[in-house]
């Protein structure tokens, strides 16, 4: 089937402007992740959704970065104000749910984001 | 906070060769262990994971150890080959949130031909 999907693919933006990335997880999905990967770095937690229960916002780096899950699927993550140091690959990921932290997630290809 | 630690960030062997990358983790409530391969410009795929409720688990070529009183992983990659080039990473459950994973920062695995 489907995997995670995300979009777009790359993204360049000048900085100040904001921007609006898209994931579409793997459908019967109730959990969404979303990870920030620097340059040859691992990757950085930035906030969770499970099911309608309040997100998980604890490792957003900013108030300048927010996410929505609509309708318990498409999430988006918007980045106000971009900065240079916001250049990174997004990458998003689905699991089952459940609220167990043992899910095993499925991740999507990522949007690379360079900020001018 | 909680981390992961992961050595060597860059690891080069010969095709056919063993590999072996190891973990250490710092929250003594993580229970879920994954291993995620990236090659260039995807995502991260799960290649094994490991419940804290067993000590080793094998699938092919690749095996997993889990230490859970010295709080360290291990994956091993027997009889590499060239497709195994990648950047390999571990991750902790992280008990502070019920669903997000602590990452190491990856391992570069090149096998030579």
């Amino acid at each position: 089937g489907a995997g995670v999907s995300q979009s777009p693919s790359n993204k360049v933006t000048e900085k100040g402007k904001d921007v609006e990335l898209r994931c579409d997880p793997i459908s019967g999905h109730t959990a969404l992740y979303w990870y920030r990967q620097s340059l040859g770095q691992g990757l950085e937690f930035l906030i969770y959704f499970q099911g309608n229960s309040a997100p998980d916002k604890s490792g957003l780096p900013s108030d300048r970065f927010s996410a929505e899950r609509t309708g318990g699927s498409v999430s988006t993550l918007t980045i106000q104000r971009t900065q240079q140091e916001d250049s990174a690959v997004y990458l998003c990921a689905s699991s089952l749910g459940g609220g167990s932290g043992t899910d095993t997630q499925y991740f999507g290809p990522g949007t690379r984001l360079t900020v001018l | 906070g909680e981390n992961v630690e992961q050595h060597p960030s860059t690891l080069s062997v010969q095709e056919g060769d063993s590999a072996v990358i190891k973990c250490t983790y710092s929250d003594s409530a993580s229970n879920y262990f994954p291993w995620y391969k990236q090659e260039l410009g995807k995502g991260p795929q799960l290649i094994i994971d490991i419940r804290s409720n067993v000590g080793e688990k094998k699938d092919q070529r690749i095996a997993v150890t889990l230490n859970k009183t010295a709080k360290h992983f291990s994956l091993h990659i027997t009889e590499t080959q060239p497709e195994d080039s990648a950047v390999y990473f571990c991750a902790a459950s992280f008990r502070g949130s019920q669903g997000n994973l602590i990452f190491g920062k990856g391992t570069k695995l090149s096998v030579k031909p």
